[in-house]
């Protein structure tokens, strides 16, 4: 039992190149959803997703797309990278869609844009 | 989505008890209150939840106000691994977290 698996750990891309930060849980979780944390800051919540085939916006959406086609898998993709982008980005996931599960995190994916 | 409000730093000596507070005034009754920690260079770690009464698990124990408009994380010994951020944060039904800036829990030995 992995839990939450997120590659690759350390990515550095040039503005404007593309690129998917891969997350995988094992644990048949319905919720899963990506943070990204900026030096020195809390997290901020990028999108989300409450089972296969449906996702939704959280409080910084722009820039980055998701999609969830298995339950098992939510990648997160940067089309046209920026600076700004520059950060760690978390993946986690929950066993319910409501208020009452914990998340679990994986370890971090630290992306530089040069 | 309700806010929670805490303060940006707290101080505890080791092995004393730290109660940190958080308010959460526009709370709906749906909404659960968990807590999370994160310690320098890692991801967040579950800590704990409730919705009403007062929950305790081998890390902690979560105090809710009756009114539920604030609650409060106590750690009942504190040791120098407890220093970190801790997020008082709200969780309803459409399951999203939102993280505020959390407070800065520092162990002192």
């Amino acid at each position: 039992n992995a839990g939450v698996t997120q590659t690759p750990k350390f990515q550095v891309l040039k503005t404007g190149q593309s690129m998917t930060l891969q997350c995988a849980q094992d644990m048949n979780h319905e919720y899963m959803s990506w943070y990204r944390q900026d030096p020195g800051m809390g997290l901020r919540l990028i999108h989300y997703s409450v089972g296969a085939g449906i996702t939704d916006q959280g409080e910084v959406p722009n820039g980055y797309n998701v999609s969830r086609s298995t339950t098992e898998d939510f990648p997160l993709r940067l089309l046209l990278a920026a600076p700004s982008q520059t950060s760690v980005y978390f993946c986690a996931s929950s066993g319910d869609r409501g208020g009452t599960g914990e998340l679990f995190f994986g370890e971090g994916s630290r992306l530089t844009v040069l | 989505d309700a806010k929670t409000t805490q303060p940006n730093s707290m101080e505890s000596n080791e092995e004393e008890p730290v109660h940190l507070p958080c308010n959460h005034s526009t709370i709906s009754g749906t909404d659960y209150i968990h807590w999370y920690r994160q310690l320098p260079s890692q991801g967040p770690e579950y800590v704990i939840h409730g919705l009403t009464s007062n929950v305790n698990n081998r890390m902690a124990s979560l105090a809710i106000a009756e009114d539920r408009k604030s609650s409060t994380l106590i750690l009942h010994r504190a040791t120098l691994r407890d220093a970190a951020v801790y997020y008082c944060i709200l969780r309803g039904h459409t399951g999203k977290l939102i993280f505020g800036q959390g407070t800065t829990l520092q162990v002192k030995p």
